[in-house]
């Protein structure tokens, strides 16, 4: 069965402060792994995902096969930054099924 | 807005009563989705269709709980008899065959009281 830990519900920053958003997952196979992140009284959607390796708002995540993570990392975090961030795992690699996703982290990031 | 809409937005029910949320997925868009969100939780998948073929769904989806896409455009969920436990977020995505972004609408959060 495939399984994202996210450890931590709540992290809380002051600006410019660096952020690492943890995520573990458990799949036998080869996943695709995303971030999704929710606004504010918006809809949940996507941040970044593996596969394309690219930055996007600043944030990067490396999948780690050996110790199955995909942390989220911002070096100087900014205050629109604060928001819902959920890990979640796509078991077909290149194509659309299921997502499992982790219970989410709140962060905050203060003037 | 071309986006994933979803109709109500909030629905409010008694135990035992029947709902049925709608979902419109992006025009373009084959697969649709359904998850369900509690407080605190992630989203938790329900069901997911291509076109109008159910092809799974969660053990999550009891007897209680029927999903359709009649024509291959939008969805419906429906629950019959409702209980507490069902009260929660309500959310529908769509994507492409072979496109691994899913897009997500705002949601129905039902309350059952």
């Amino acid at each position: 069965a495939q399984r994202v830990t996210q450890p931590e519900k709540l992290l809380s920053v002051f600006k410019g402060a660096p952020v690492e958003l943890k995520c573990n997952y458990s799949y036998s196979g080869s996943p695709e792994l995303f971030w999704y992140v929710q606004y504010s009284r918006q809809r949940l959607q996507l941040l970044l995902r593996h596969i394309s390796r690219e930055s996007i708002k600043g944030f990067t995540a490396d999948l780690n096969k050996g110790e199955t993570s995909f942390h989220l990392k911002k070096p100087f975090a900014q205050e629109e930054d604060s928001a819902m961030y959920y890990c979640a795992l796509n078991r077909v690699r290149g194509g659309s099924e299921k997502l499992v996703f982790g219970k989410g982290m709140k962060l905050t990031v203060n003037p | 807005d071309t986006g994933v809409s979803q109709d109500p937005r909030h629905k409010i029910t008694k135990r035992g009563q029947n709902v049925t949320f709608r979902c419109d997925p992006i025009s373009e868009h084959n697969r649709l989705y359904w998850y369900r969100q509690t407080l605190g939780q992630g989203p938790e998948f329900l069901t997911y269709f291509q076109n109008e073929a159910q092809l799974e769904k969660s053990r999550l989806l009891s007897d209680r709980f029927s999903a359709e896409r009649p024509k291959g455009s939008f969805s419906t969920l429906e629950i019959q008899r409702t209980e507490q436990g069902d009260s929660a977020m309500y959310l529908c995505a769509s994507s492409l065959v072979g496109g691994n972004e899913q897009y997500f609408g705002p949601g129905t959060r039902l309350t059952v009281t």
